[in-house]
């Protein structure tokens, strides 16, 4: 299995709604990260989990809290969203994290309300 | 901002021909990497170039990159209505990625 997966692939949600964004990958990857994109922009780094401990926080906003709860899968909650939070949500993984090659999810589109 | 740049930001060519995108980044490397990503959907990893090399090739794709001035380049040959998408460098260092500002790149049929 060398893909990552992403669900849900679309996700429409209220400013006082409580959701979460799950990513699974099974190739054995020792770093996932999470990733923000807007339009025509290029991703944004948020999150990067290395063997099960979070190892970097891109300054993002507590509204958005990342779980990960075993080596292949990542969650990111969301509460209390702003509308300028929607975008492409982006998972990857790659083996080690020591700038390696990253796999990417398909990712969750994200609509704010 | 750490963020690489590319140009040009948007090319349009004709099936057969051959596209050139060219990224520009701040900081020393150990590799640069490209992907693409086609519309609305995750990046595909294409080639990655470490710092000891000055050229890479894969298939259609040829990759330079040259350290003292901090650049690298993208060349697609022979073109395909299917190689439109957005092309991203990609500058990596211990577990932090930074992408470039991206190519979009249209093949016209």
């Amino acid at each position: 299995d060398t893909e990552v997966t992403q669900t849900p692939k679309h996700l429409v949600m209220g400013m006082t709604n409580k959701k979460s964004l799950k990513c699974e990958q099974h190739m054995g990857h020792r770093a996932m990260y999470w990733y923000k994109q807007k339009a025509k922009k290029p991703p944004e780094l948020m999150f990067v989990y290395s063997y099960e401990k979070l190892s970097i926080n891109e300054s993002v906003p507590s509204r958005f809290s990342p779980e990960c709860p075993n080596s292949s899968l990542l969650n990111l909650h969301l509460h209390a969203l702003q509308p300028e939070d929607s975008a492409l949500y982006l998972c990857a993984s790659c083996p080690s994290g020591q700038e390696d090659e990253q796999f990417f999810g398909p990712g969750t589109r994200l609509t704010v309300l | 901002s750490q963020q690489g740049e590319e140009d040009p930001q948007a090319l349009s060519i004709q099936e057969g021909e051959n596209a050139t995108m060219n990224c520009s980044y701040k900081t020393s490397i150990n590799n640069l990497q490209w992907y693409r990503q086609n519309s609305g959907r995750g990046l595909v990893h294409l080639i990655l170039i470490r710092s000891n090399e000055r050229e890479k090739h894969s298939g259609r794709l040829r990759v330079t990159l040259d350290t003292s001035k901090k650049s690298s380049s993208l060349l697609i040959t022979a073109s395909r209505a299917a190689d439109t998408a957005s092309y991203f460098c990609a500058t990596g260092r211990v577990y932090k990625y930074i992408f470039g500002t991206g190519t979009r790149l249209k093949v016209l049929a």
